[in-house]
């Protein structure tokens, strides 16, 4: 089975800085790589998804945009965060062959906005 | 109306006791049904993954699928102290579409 990496596993950020988190995965090739966004005591709110190379879906407009640069690395960036991007965040994949209908997390990135 | 509801707890319980959660959801298009649990500050994992309506055993662990009531259920026997996490359902209507969560069951195992 696949392995995501993230970092950096915790970060506080003033407002208006910009922000970069990384995801890279092992174990597979060409998945469908995800971004999620769990606020405190909720439930996981989907942000980006991706097929391929280049190719980003958004869920939801905000403050945040994804690319993904290689078939295994996804990136997550603010240029200016807000206070409400603060939140627990995670990066999926879903590995295209064999059981191909459950996804893996890695194991998130703590972002505190001050 | 959220399209999967669960209860966000915390269920208590003392060790050796069965835990029993369950999700409902309004979408009967749902046909591939996940349970994740989730440490504290830490990425979920996947415990159960079932296709349409039956039960699936792995180990302590029984998941249940009910399609004409929408509902889906998780028991874990035996609970252990290490069984303490937030515990997270999942499901989707085709194989390799996005997932919809619910928002978590939080479970204490007290020793």
């Amino acid at each position: 089975s696949q392995t995501i990496h993230q970092w950096p596993a915790t970060l506080v950020q003033p407002v208006g800085s910009p922000l970069s988190l990384e995801c890279t995965v092992e174990g597979t090739s060409n998945p469908n790589l995800y971004w999620y966004r769990q606020a405190a005591g909720r439930g996981l709110q989907l942000l980006f998804y991706s097929v391929g190379i280049g190719q980003i879906s958004s869920e939801v407009p905000q403050n945040l945009s994804a690319s993904r640069p290689q078939d295994r690395q996804f990136i997550l960036s603010s240029k200016k965060l807000l206070l409400s991007d603060s939140g627990f965040y995670l990066c999926a994949g879903r590995d295209r062959a064999g059981s191909g209908n459950t996804i893996y997390f890695g194991e998130g990135s703590w972002l505190t906005v001050v | 109306q959220k399209e999967v509801e669960q209860d966000p707890g915390p269920l208590s319980v003392p060790e050796g006791a069965i835990v029993s959660l369950n999700c409902t959801y309004s979408n009967s298009a749902f046909q591939y049904f996940m349970w994740y649990r989730q440490y504290s500050r830490k990425g979920p994992e996947l415990l159960m993954y079932t296709y349409s309506s039956g039960n699936k055993e792995d180990g302590r662990f029984t998941a249940q699928v009910d399609k004409s009531s929408k509902y889906i259920s998780l028991f874990i026997r035996d609970s252990q102290p290490s069984d303490s996490a937030t515990y997270l359902c999942a499901m989707s209507k085709a194989a390799g579409n996005k997932l919809t969560f619910g928002g978590g069951t939080r479970v204490l195992v007290k020793p």
